[in-house]
C-alpha cells in the first residue's frame, strides 16, 4: 500500500520568507511518481510540479524548488521569497507506474501574511 | 486550452435524493478520474474511466457510479444520498491513463462541486 504523510498541518510566515513543505512517501514500486498541487480557497487544485523516481536531479522553477531524495523516502517542496497569493493548502500525492490513482497526503495549510 | 470543467458548482440535496455531476476533460485528453474531498478523509479515490471503460474504483459503496462518454466527458451518480457524502467532488484528466512502462500522465483537476446533503 503507498502512504503520503505531510507532519506540517499548518505553517504561518511573513511575505518574503522562505518556506518549505515536507513530504514522506512510502511505495513498494520502484517506478513511481509524485506531485506537489496548491489549492487555494477555490477549491481547484492545482498542478505545481512533479518529480519521477528515476530521476533525481533537484530543480528550481522560479520561486518553486524541490527536494527530492530517494534514500529518505522525502520530496520537500520549497516556495522562495513568499506572497501573500502563495497562501492556500498544499497537498503532495505519489502514483505508480501503471497506475493514474494518486494517493494524497492530508495537506499543508500555509497562511503568508503581509 | 480550457482547462477542466465540473458542472454544477454547488449542489444542496436532502438525504435519500440521488444526484448527478458532470466533468469535461481538457480537450485532447481521454482520461478521467473522480475524487472526493471531506475534511475528516481528505482526498480519496473514487474510480477512473478511459475509452468509456471504468479502469479502477476506489473503497466506495455502491451506490457512487460513473460513466463515460464517447467525447471523454464522464458523469458521476451518487444515489439515496447520506449525510456523509457531503463533500466536495473532484474530477481530474489527463491525456492518457497510467500504463506500466510509460511515462506518467500528469492529472489536471477541475473546480470540483460542493455537495451538501441536507
Amino acid at each position: 500500500a503507498q502512504k503520503v504523510t505531510q507532519a506540517q498541518t499548518e505553517i504561518s510566515v511573513v511575505e518574503k520568507e522562505d518556506v518549505t513543505l515536507d513530504c514522506v512517501y512510502e511505495t513498494r514500486d520502484t517506478t513511481y511518481y509524485l506531485f506537489w498541487y496548491k489549492q487555494p480557497p477555490s477549491g481547484e487544485l492545482v498542478f505545481l510540479i512533479r518529480r519521477n523516481s528515476f530521476d533525481e536531479q533537484n530543480e528550481i522553477s522560479g520561486r518553486y524548488s524541490w527536494n527530492f531524495q530517494k534514500s529518505t523516502s522525502s520530496f520537500n517542496f520549497t516556495i522562495t521569497a513568499s506572497q501573500v497569493v502563495d497562501s492556500a493548502v498544499y497537498f503532495c500525492a505519489l502514483t505508480s507506474s501503471g497506475y493514474s490513482t494518486l494517493t494524497f497526503g492530508k495537506g499543508t495549510m500555509l497562511l503568508v501574511s503581509p | 486550452k480550457a482547462g477542466v470543467t465540473q458542472t454544477p458548482r454547488y449542489l444542496i440535496k436532502t438525504r435519500g435524493q440521488q444526484v448527478t455531476l458532470s466533468c469535461s476533460p481538457i480537450s485532447g485528453h481521454r482520461s478521467v478520474s473522480w475524487y472526493q474531498q471531506t475534511p475528516g478523509q481528505g482526498l480519496q479515490f473514487l474510480f477512473e474511466y478511459f475509452s468509456e471503460t471504468q479502469r479502477n474504483k476506489g473503497n466506495f459503496p455502491g451506490r457512487f457510479s460513473g460513466r463515460q462518454f464517447s467525447n471523454s466527458r464522464s458523469e458521476m451518480n451518487v444515489s439515496t444520498l447520506e449525510l456523509g457524502d457531503s463533500a466536495l467532488y473532484l474530477c481530474a484528466s489527463s491525456l492518457s491513463p497510467g500504463t506500466s512502462g510509460i511515462l506518467q500522465e500528469t492529472q489536471y483537476f477541475g473546480p470540483g462541486t460542493r455537495l451538501l446533503v441536507l
